[in-house]
């Protein structure tokens, strides 16, 4: 079975610090993983993947994330945060083969000026 | 122009009550979903929708009857309306299933 958990469901940084929010998957096989962001009142909207190429994966308004399959983890990282940022980010695990996406648990970015 | 979008935005009813949410994608994906996200943001899927055929059904109430008359919508019907079915109701729709999803705004769901 698959799982995906997400460590702190509330993060705040100062703008310009780096963001830092961290995932840990659970899976048997070799997994998909993704990052997805939810400003308020709004869907979801897709930061960025990984589908077993690089490790170091680019997504969009300057972050990225990194598999370490020794860590079993997909940690999102943006250098400089900006007050934009602020958001609900969601952590998500699809296995090959399965037909659904399980999203951890969410966390909260709060940028203070 | 919308990719996925969903109507109505916002629902405020008595318990007991029949409700239903529209959903309609003009990406030209295959699967469609239905996911419940409650109070505290936690994300859950109800059902999944590829090519009309229901493919996912997780253990959600019989009151809750997904439709797809075509590939381009999903709809959901809720019968019999109770407390804990107050969420946002997300409709979603992807490729396949790469999981790589895109959503709807939400439908906030408010049942006194």
């Amino acid at each position: 079975a698959q799982s995906v958990t997400q460590l702190g469901s509330h993060v705040s940084v100062s703008e310009g610090a780096l963001v830092l929010l961290r995932c840990n998957y659970s899976s048997s096989v070799p997994p998909y993983l993704f990052w997805y962001v939810q400003y308020p009142n709004q869907g979801l909207q897709l930061l960025l993947k990984y589908t077993s190429a690089a490790t170091l994966v680019k997504g969009i308004n300057g972050f990225e994330a990194e598999f370490k399959k020794s860590e079993t983890s997909f940690h999102l990282t943006k250098p400089s945060a900006h007050m934009s940022d602020a958001a609900e980010y969601f952590c998500a695990v699809r296995t090959q083969g399965a037909q659904k996406l399980l999203f951890g648990q969410g966390t909260r970015l709060t940028i203070n000026p | 122009d919308t990719a996925v979008s969903q109507t109505p935005k916002y629902l405020v009813t008595q318990m007991g009550n029949d409700k239903s949410i529209k959903c309609e994608q003009n990406l030209g994906h295959d699967t469609m979903y239905w996911y419940k996200q409650d109070s505290k943001k936690f994300l859950k899927i109800m059902f999944s929708y590829n090519n009309k055929e229901l493919i996912i059904n997780e253990t959600v109430p019989n009151r809750f009857s997904p439709k797809s008359p075509d590939k381009a919508h999903l709809n959901l019907h809720i019968n019999s309306l109770e407390l804990g079915d107050s969420a946002v109701y997300f409709c979603a729709s992807s490729k396949a299933y790469t999981g790589e999803l895109f959503f709807g705004e939400g439908s906030r769901l408010t049942v006194l």
